[in-house]
């Protein structure tokens, strides 16, 4: 497609629950971002792959958190044992990866509650 | 890592004024973006200018990078606009995560 893509949209889940959230970036884009943003807040960073490696997950919040991106392509955020205050809009971005112009382009985002 | 201070934190304009909206960062930055969240959530790309000055239709950024702001600029205000703005900045040539400052909520009433 010509946008980053995200599912599901929107995601309810029980506490204690595993969740699985999916990115598809711009095609062709080597650098993908995950972003939690809570509400009323900025985004803040999770994760960052270059390609399927993993170059940084300073942002993750806990051990619970998982991000993969086996084929460099499409990538998944994994939540383990969720808590409520998982609860947030999860966005992921994506950008060319290889010039000095490395502009960064959205997902609509997934809008994670945990009951 | 940076900081990022946005200001005003809220702004209510009649339809048709003029706006700015600033953006500090604590250190200096290799990627600058500024961003429209509409009521959707959907972040909307304004400008990537990690320095410079670029202008789109009505709206237009400055970034002085030596001073570690950046400006964004909205002309005839109209309700559409409506929505919050984000800058963010990252240190690493783009290649890196987004520090974002917790936004500018913009309300233009008719």
């Amino acid at each position: 497609g010509a946008g980053v893509s995200q599912s599901p949209r929107y995601k309810v889940a029980k506490r204690g629950q595993d969740v699985a959230l999916r990115c598809d970036p711009i095609s062709g884009h080597v650098s993908l971002f995950w972003y939690q943003q809570a509400l009323g807040q900025g985004p803040e960073f999770l994760t960052y792959f270059q390609n399927e490696a993993q170059l940084d997950k300073s942002g993750l919040p806990s051990d619970r958190f998982f991000a993969e991106r086996p084929e460099g392509s499409v990538s998944t955020l994994k939540i383990q044992r969720t808590q409520q205050e998982d609860s947030a809009v999860y966005l992921c971005a994506s950008s060319f990866g290889y010039s000095v112009h490395n502009e960064q382009f959205f997902g609509p985002g997934t809008r994670l509650t945990v009951l | 890592g940076i900081q990022v201070e946005q200001s005003p934190p809220d702004l209510i304009l009649q339809e048709g004024a003029n706006s700015t909206l600033r953006c500090n960062f604590s250190d200096s930055v290799n990627n600058l973006q500024w961003f429209h969240q509409n009521p959707w959530g959907q972040l909307i790309n304004l400008f990537y200018i990690p320095s410079g000055t670029k202008q789109n239709g009505r709206l237009s950024a400055t970034t002085v990078a030596t001073e570690r702001y950046s400006l964004l600029y909205i002309s005839s205000s109209q309700t559409t606009d409506s929505g919050v703005y984000f800058c963010a900045g990252g240190e690493g040539g783009g290649a890196d995560g987004l520090t974002f400052g917790k936004g500018t909520h913009l309300i233009i009433q008719p």
